[in-house]
């Protein structure tokens, strides 16, 4: 049971174009979603994070945008570079559980 | 800071071979944890350990044995290798209380 939806697939923009990477999920008790960003060959890392308390959280040209009600999100990446080519996982957990239920990702091309 | 180390890098094995693959972290974090990556599926819990002695199953277990005798290491078997079996597998750490999880690397196994 996928209770994680990331889409779409993969995504390819051009340099300065603003990317968006659409999540959506299954159990209503999640309150915790992080993204993570992820570059062949290494881990993924923590890029964002939002609680469900807020509907928007910012971070220089990374914004994750929350509806409660229709149990999406997404992540907007502005005036995006080359380096920022990688693969993004949408995550949800409840805050402070152990469990945290990935994504399958979305793999980003930034053209330049 | 601290770092995540997983051995080996990559992992070459045979049909019901048994596989040990190894993670070390030095944050000094309680919850590791054992994530399988395949393409295309995300990430996927097999096992993680709350605290030392600790194991906890995760949706992927069967088939793969955990081991956690020290604070800082946490070790994975496969039990007998598939053939044709290609994945990631990525060992991450947290601290208790706190949601962001720390990777490593990842091990790519191969069995052949």
């Amino acid at each position: 049971q996928q209770q994680v939806r990331q889409s779409p697939q993969s995504l390819t923009v051009w340099e300065g174009e603003t990317a968006i990477l659409n999540c959506s999920y299954e159990d209503s008790t999640f309150n915790y979603f992080p993204w993570y960003q992820q570059f062949p060959g290494e881990g993924p890392a923590l890029l964002i994070s939002i609680r469900s308390v807020s509907d928007k959280k910012e971070d220089g040209r990374f914004t994750i945008f929350f509806n409660k009600r229709e149990k999406k999100l997404s992540l907007h990446i502005t005036d995006s570079q080359p380096g920022d080519s990688a693969t993004y996982f949408c995550a949800a957990s409840e805050s402070g559980g152990y469990k945290v239920v990935f994504g399958s990702g979305t793999r980003l091309l930034v053209s330049p | 800071g601290g770092i995540i180390t997983q051995t080996p890098k990559f992992l070459i094995g045979q049909e019901g071979q048994k596989l040990t693959l190894k993670c070390q972290q030095n944050f000094n974090h309680d919850t590791m944890y054992w994530y399988r990556q395949d393409s295309g599926k995300g990430l996927r819990l097999i096992y993680y350990s709350i605290t030392e002695n600790d194991l906890q199953k995760g949706d992927l277990s069967e088939g793969y044995d955990a081991s956690r005798e020290k604070k800082s290491s946490f070790s994975l078997t496969v039990t007998s290798a598939q053939k044709n079996e290609m994945a990631v597998f990525l060992c991450a750490s947290r601290l208790g209380g706190q949601d962001t999880q720390y990777f490593g690397p990842g091990t790519r196994l191969l069995v052949l």
